[in-house]
């Protein structure tokens, strides 16, 4: 089965750093992108960057770059996300997606992050 | 690029058409010649799903009363038939120029 499965929700404090895991099973990892995109709660999305796995290259949206690093472990097929810095603002599901037709064919389930003292 | 999508609600009766606009503030005619414009919908508690690429392009599994057009600026999501589990939030977004971007969202219930 085609699907990628993010690790569990967490609870940060500010200014602490977190990692979300995306899993990609039943297709070739290397073969595509993924990206992240976060959404707030009641809120719309919002796009993080984009890292290829054969490569490990990886292009930020301006608001995150230096605070995001994307990376992958391709023996295993898992795609990374740190943020650190954390602030109550990044309070979010954060969701890694499959770029695929121009748009995103392939979604997780969502992580949960929670920043709060 | 921002996406302006509207309405940001809308209240339909089953059986009954909806249509969202989504106007960008730029062309999304991508120098390749493509137009990158995407519809997603997100049904409560869901992640997101594609349902249009590309303009017009219906994705696998996705019912044909979805139908998208528009080109440049200015493209529309239309649903022929509104029916009980199209009850969500509906989503452009462009890809044709980083960052990619979406719009706020149109919130889709029963009347």
């Amino acid at each position: 089965q085609v699907q990628l499965v993010q690790s569990g929700a967490e609870v940060k404090k500010p200014g602490a750093s977190v990692k979300v895991s995306c899993k990609a099973s039943g297709y070739t990892f290397t073969t595509y992108d993924i990206n992240w995109v976060r959404q707030a709660t009641g809120q719309g999305l919002e796009w993080m960057g984009w890292m290829t796995p054969n490569s490990g290259n990886t292009g930020y949206a301006q608001k995150f770059q230096g605070r995001v690093t994307m990376t992958r472990n391709t023996s295993i097929s898992i795609a990374y996300m740190e943020l650190s810095s954390l602030r109550s603002e990044d309070t979010a599901v954060y969701y890694c997606a499959r770029p695929s037709r121009g748009s995103f064919d392939l979604w997780g389930r969502g992580t949960l992050v929670t920043v709060s003292s | 690029i921002v996406m302006t999508q509207t309405p940001l609600s809308s209240p339909v009766t089953l059986g009954q058409p909806a249509s969202i606009s989504c106007r960008s503030s730029q062309s999304l005619v991508h120098s390749d010649g493509n137009t990158y414009l995407s519809w997603l919908q997100q049904r409560p508690g869901q992640p997101p799903r594609l349902l249009i690429y590309k303009i017009s392009n219906r994705f696998s599994g996705v019912p044909d009363r979805f139908s998208g057009s528009g080109a440049g600026t200015d493209f529309t999501l239309k649903i022929s038939r509104v029916e009980a589990e199209d009850v969500g939030v509906y989503y452009c977004a462009q890809a044709s120029q980083f960052p990619l971007t979406f719009g706020q969202g149109t919130k889709l219930e029963i009347k």
